[in-house]
């Protein structure tokens, strides 16, 4: 195990609902990335943080926002939600923010969005 | 623009065959660096290797082997004698420096069915 933990680990929501993931890194840790994976597909990245501060962003919509705690936790925010979100939400750190080594990815949430 | 590919889908082998992943990047950068990720059914992704770009030497872990090889930008993964346990999808990812955040570009995934 990788140390990151993640949740809730599935949940449904309707289409314009908003919905929160939670995201504790591993311990050390500063960076949390926020990762999208489709159904067959590779995860897409959605944004990264550093020290509380946004350092990255892939391309997503302004409704997709985050937050980083003092602590290196991260919240993942998608307000107005649509169907094509439904998607498995990975979560990963790593010490650094600036730097390209491996990432350590949680379990995921599987959102579902009807 | 950085891209990587992995053309196979999907892969079936009996338990005990060799087989290999393969994996095609693009980058423009000359310093990057490339993974392979297993993903288990529970959907965690789990880190398998790293290899930054002037490293070309190849890497034996086991059954797990790396061949990487700049001049046709491939980074291909063999497992030897294969298990029902390597039942997973694994994912190529690039990292370089030319994106803000570092982040990761990943293929499409390959589906490795091992058949006991």
């Amino acid at each position: 195990e990788t140390g990151v933990t993640q949740s809730p680990t599935h949940l449904i929501k309707t289409r314009g609902q908003q919905v929160t993931l939670r995201c504790s890194s591993q311990s050390g840790h500063n960076t949390v990335s926020w990762y999208q994976q489709a159904l067959g597909q590779g995860p897409q990245f959605i944004f990264q943080y550093y020290r509380e501060e946004e350092n990255g962003r892939g391309n997503f919509p302004p409704r997709f926002s985050g937050l980083q705690f003092p602590n290196y936790s991260s919240e993942l925010n998608v307000n107005a939600l649509e169907l094509d979100d439904s998607a498995l939400y990975l979560c990963a750190s790593r010490l650094g923010g600036l730097g390209t080594g491996e990432l350590f990815f949680g379990e995921g949430s599987r959102l579902t969005v009807l | 623009a950085q891209k990587v590919t992995q053309a196979q889908t999907e892969i079936s082998v009996v338990e005990k065959e060799d087989v290999t992943l393969d994996c095609v990047y693009e980058t423009r950068d000359t310093t990057y660096y490339l993974f392979w990720y297993k993903q288990p059914p529970s959907g965690e992704l789990v880190f398998l290797i790293r290899r930054n770009s002037f490293d070309e030497q190849n890497e034996i872990s086991g059954r797990y082997s790396w061949n990487f090889q700049k001049s046709t930008s491939s980074f291909n993964f063999t497992i030897t004698a294969s298990q029902v346990v390597d039942s997973a999808v694994y994912f190529c990812a690039l990292s370089d420096r030319s994106n803000t955040g570092n982040q990761f570009y990943f293929g499409t995934g390959t589906s490795l069915t091992v058949i006991p």
